[in-house]
């Protein structure tokens, strides 16, 4: 069976610190992969997608970059957090073909 | 354009009480996708549903069931004799060749069961 798992559950940054959230699939190859950020009380926000290693697709200019270095590993950085980016952020996968979103954990991103 | 409309932000019901959400959404294309999805406070978002829009025959898992009607573009969802686990954010998604087959998401509505 497919597992995703998105780490660190919590994460409190100062304001200007890097970021680095990390999600990783397992027991399927090829998804399509991707990253929400939901505000406090709101509905998701699609920031980035990615079809296949190296293919991102940004939804939202904004603070933050995508990467996939590997076919099951999906990278969110930041260089320097701003307090907007305070979120709850969830990776997720699908096989495509309109098949449903299966979504990670998520992580609770604080800044100070 | 796309969209989705959750228009009840918030619903309170006391356990065992029925409770019906709202789910109306807009589309150009005549092939899409519905998804419903309940995201518990611990924050994960956990599928329901995936109804294509060639299907209309309503659904019913156990205590859930689902209304698509196409000619009022509805894909409402009922929870009978609700329980207090069944609290939650509960979001209806949308899907088509429109939206280049991306999510389209409602802003949720908040189920809050009393015991």
């Amino acid at each position: 069976s497919q597992t995703i798992h998105q780490w660190p559950a919590t994460l409190v940054q100062p304001v200007g610190s890097p970021l680095s959230l990390e999600c990783t699939v397992e027991g399927t190859s090829n998804p399509n992969l991707y990253w929400y950020r939901q505000a406090a009380g709101r509905g998701l926000q699609l920031l980035f997608y990615s079809v296949g290693i190296g293919q991102i697709s940004s939804e939202v200019p904004q603070n933050l970059s995508a990467s996939r270095p590997q076919d099951r590993q999906f990278i969110l950085s930041s260089k320097k957090l701003l307090l907007s980016d305070s979120g709850f952020y969830l990776c997720a996968w699908d096989r495509g073909n309109n098949q449903p979103q299966h979504f990670g954990d998520g992580t609770r991103l604080s800044i100070l | 354009a796309q969209k989705v409309t959750q228009a009840q932000t918030e619903i309170s019901v006391v356990e065992k009480e029925d409770v019906t959400l709202d789910c109306v959404y807009e589309t150009r294309d005549t092939t899409y996708y519905l998804f419903w999805y309940k995201q518990p406070p611990s924050g994960e978002l956990v599928f329901l549903i995936r109804r294509n829009s060639f299907d209309e025959q309503n659904e019913i898992s156990g205590r859930y069931s689902w209304n698509f009607q196409k000619s009022t573009s509805s894909f409402n969802f009922t929870i009978t004799a609700s329980q207090v686990v069944d609290s939650a954010v509960y979001f209806c998604a949308l899907s088509s060749m429109d939206s280049n087959y991306q999510l389209i998401w409602g802003a949720g509505t908040k189920l809050i069961i009393k015991p």
